[in-house]
């Protein structure tokens, strides 16, 4: 059992660049969650795929944002123009149908520095 | 919208001893799931317990138990026999029954457990 896997486990840029992070959901799983968690504050939701279709975006994710789930595998999450506000951890999270409680399991998480 | 209030920043107890996180939420929907999550410093999140609304039962898994007050909105978190190992942040998480069964957290707990 590998779990949810992300990757890089962290990531230094200079403002102005653009960066990616992916995440790896455990492999029955058909539902992938995206998390930002700043410090002091829970994880707040990004967005949500089930299998490759991405249903549904946090005013959170500016334009800045783009995510993908090609083959509903991994899932990419990139920023442009990346500024010191977007510094922050971000979680990969994912789950699968399975009876009525959808239990998250979640990745280690890239944390993002934006000098 | 929902919401979920941890209103301790920092709780500590002795190892051996017991202590309880207090964790409140808001909803209009009567079927949703409570969970407490625990982060561990530098490590990913994992499941603590979960508690499905409809249930009047209190959920127990070992040294960790609910005290789950669905008219009052409150859902505390018990942990019995502390030991080091349960120092970290502890989070509470609301999702509803339908749709993308996004998390929404709370604020977080960080327990120190003293020796």
């Amino acid at each position: 059992d590998t779990g949810v896997s992300q990757n890089p486990r962290h990531k230094i840029t200079k403002r102005g660049q653009n960066v990616t992070f992916r995440c790896d959901p455990i492999s029955e799983h058909n539902r992938l969650y995206w998390y930002r968690q700043t410090l002091g504050q829970g994880p707040e939701f990004l967005t949500y795929f089930q299998n490759e279709a991405q249903l549904e975006k946090s005013r959170l994710l500016s334009d800045r944002f783009s995510a993908e789930r090609p083959k509903g595998s991994f899932s990419t999450l990139e920023i442009q123009r990346t500024e010191q506000g977007d510094s922050a951890m971000y979680l990969c999270a994912s789950s699968e149908d399975r009876g009525r409680i959808y239990e998250q399991f979640f990745g280690p998480g890239t944390r993002l520095t934006v000098l | 919208a929902q919401t979920v209030t941890q209103s301790q920043p920092e709780m500590s107890v002795q190892e051996a001893e017991t202590v309880t996180l207090s964790c409140t939420y808001d909803t209009s929907e009567s079927d949703y799931y409570l969970f407490w999550y625990k982060q561990p410093p530098s490590r990913q999140m994992i499941l603590v317990i979960r508690q499905e609304a409809y249930k009047q039962q209190n959920a127990t898994e070992n040294r960790f138990s609910v005290n789950f007050q669905k008219a009052a909105k409150s859902f505390s978190l018990k942990i019995s026999d502390s030991q080091l190992g349960d120092a970290a942040m502890y989070f509470c998480a609301y999702s509803g029954t339908s749709g993308t069964y996004k998390y929404i957290f709370g604020t977080g707990t960080r327990l120190k457990v003293l020796a």
